[in-house]
């Protein structure tokens, strides 16, 4: 399975915009972009996913390279509630729901 | 809609005993996966069934095993219990099977104790 690198840790400030990298080097073609966050005591919470364009939801935006190498995981403006660990994620089509979860970037907001 | 329900949230079981979890998907959703979490070790795949079959399965032994009935409904059971067994327990759900383009809804878990 090809493998993500994220930071372990991140700082943020409330209500500023936080960009949570992610390096994916080994992608292939077929391998969708997606993000998980765990909040402190919950299961994991789907944030957003995405191939190849660039993706907006109501939680986030994912801007994803040219070169699908990295993706940013993009909060326009982080609470209090946003503090978890947020993990990037490939899944390829065709192989099964399983999700190879890393260490994730645990997300720190400071009010 | 409702979620993901796990079914106990918490657990204290003793070394040797067997356990089983329980997991309703949300109402549709015919693909169930289990994980084990561990301050150790992370989120770990455990199976994963769909249409009442397994369809993929982690690096585990065969004391942990699963099944899912034809509502869709899944067990996790864990036998001969060991203290390296004390987890939280994550049961996850999707529409589909395989299709990378689907996200999957996660439940609460249930918090294992081993004695």
């Amino acid at each position: 399975d090809a493998k993500t690198t994220q930071p372990n840790s991140m700082e943020s400030n409330e209500e500023e915009p936080v960009h949570l990298p992610c390096n994916h080097s080994t992608i292939s073609g077929t391998d969708y972009i997606h993000w998980y966050r765990q909040l402190p005591s919950q299961g994991p919470e789907y944030v957003i996913h995405g191939l190849t364009s660039n993706v907006n939801n109501r939680m986030a935006s994912l801007a994803i390279a040219e070169d699908r190498k990295s993706s940013t995981l993009i909060l326009h403006r982080a609470t209090l509630r946003d503090a978890a660990v947020y993990y990037c994620i490939l899944r390829l089509n065709n192989a099964g729901n399983m999700l190879t979860f890393g260490g994730g970037t645990r997300l720190m907001v400071k009010p | 809609k409702a979620g993901v329900t796990q079914t106990p949230r918490y657990l204290i079981k003793t070394r040797g005993q067997q356990v089983t979890l329980s997991c309703s998907p949300i109402s549709g959703h015919r693909s169930v996966s289990w994980y084990q979490q561990t301050p150790g070790q992370g989120l770990q795949f455990l199976f994963e069934y769909f249409s009442e079959t397994q369809r993929n399965k982690g690096n585990f032994p065969g004391r942990f095993s699963g099944r899912q009935f034809s509502n869709s409904r899944s067990e996790m059971n864990v036998s001969t219990l060991e203290l390296g067994d004390s987890a939280l327990y994550l049961c996850a759900s999707s529409y589909r099977l395989g299709l990378a383009d689907y996200e999957q809804y996660f439940g609460p878990g249930t918090r294992l104790t081993v004695t």
